[in-house]
């Protein structure tokens, strides 16, 4: 069964502190896996892919990476702002539609002063 | 960019009404979903469409219908509403083959059924 679980549930942290939010996945046949920032009230907004191929990318302050190996993605945000106070959500799709899509449960992070 | 708009971003219903949820992009996007957002559960897909007139079961179609008489718009509804539908409703389209599965959604309904 495909499954993304994210860690942790929820996160404080003060602003201009830096973090940390981790996706594990079982997904197969593994394509690539998403982030979305999704704010209170809204919609979930892409924030990046990650492609098998790839191990690093960078969005301005947030920089995911990947491993296929132990089938881990993590979503690193640097220097934190007030706005970066959102849930955020790690989707990989299994079987090549968007209908088979595996959503994790978010991550909620509160930045604070 | 592509704007997904839901009609309402809060419904107040009661037992037993009739629902209808509105969503409309304006990217001529083929692949539009209807997903429901609980805590805890993360999303969960209700409906999904291909094409116009065209309609699929998602994880949890149970309680819900669909509508797609044209390409820009997807309703979903609830013929007889029941307080386990209270729920953040969220569209979605997406784009053609190759674009990696991205999502666009709309800012979502909070339905709350009495």
């Amino acid at each position: 069964k495909n499954q993304v679980e994210q860690s942790p549930q929820s996160l404080i942290i003060l602003e201009g502190k830096n973090c940390t939010l981790q996706c594990n996945y079982t997904v197969s046949p593994f394509s690539n896996l998403r982030w979305y920032k999704q704010d209170t009230g809204r919609g979930p907004v892409s924030l990046t892919i990650m492609t098998f191929s790839e191990n690093t990318k960078s969005n301005g302050r947030y920089t995911a990476t990947l491993d296929a190996d132990t089938k881990q993605s993590s979503l690193h945000i640097t220097a934190s702002q007030l706005s970066d106070s959102a849930s955020y959500i790690c989707v990989a799709p299994g079987g090549g539609t968007a209908s088979k899509l595996t959503f994790g449960t978010g991550t909620r992070l509160q930045v604070t002063l | 960019d592509v704007k997904v708009t839901q009609s309402s971003r809060y419904l107040v219903k009661r037992t037993g009404e009739k629902v209808f949820l509105e969503c409309v992009q304006d990217m001529d996007h083929e692949n539009m979903f209807w997903y429901r957002q609980d805590p805890g559960l993360g999303l969960r897909l209700i409906y999904f469409s291909y094409d116009v007139k065209m309609k699929e079961k998602g994880d949890i179609p149970e309680g819900y219908s669909v509508s797609r008489e044209k390409k820009e718009r997807f309703s979903l509804i609830l013929e007889s509403a029941s307080t386990n539908q209270t729920s953040m409703y969220l569209c979605a389209s997406r784009g053609p083959p190759g674009a990696n599965e991205k999502l666009f959604f709309g800012s979502g309904t909070q339905l709350s059924v009495l």
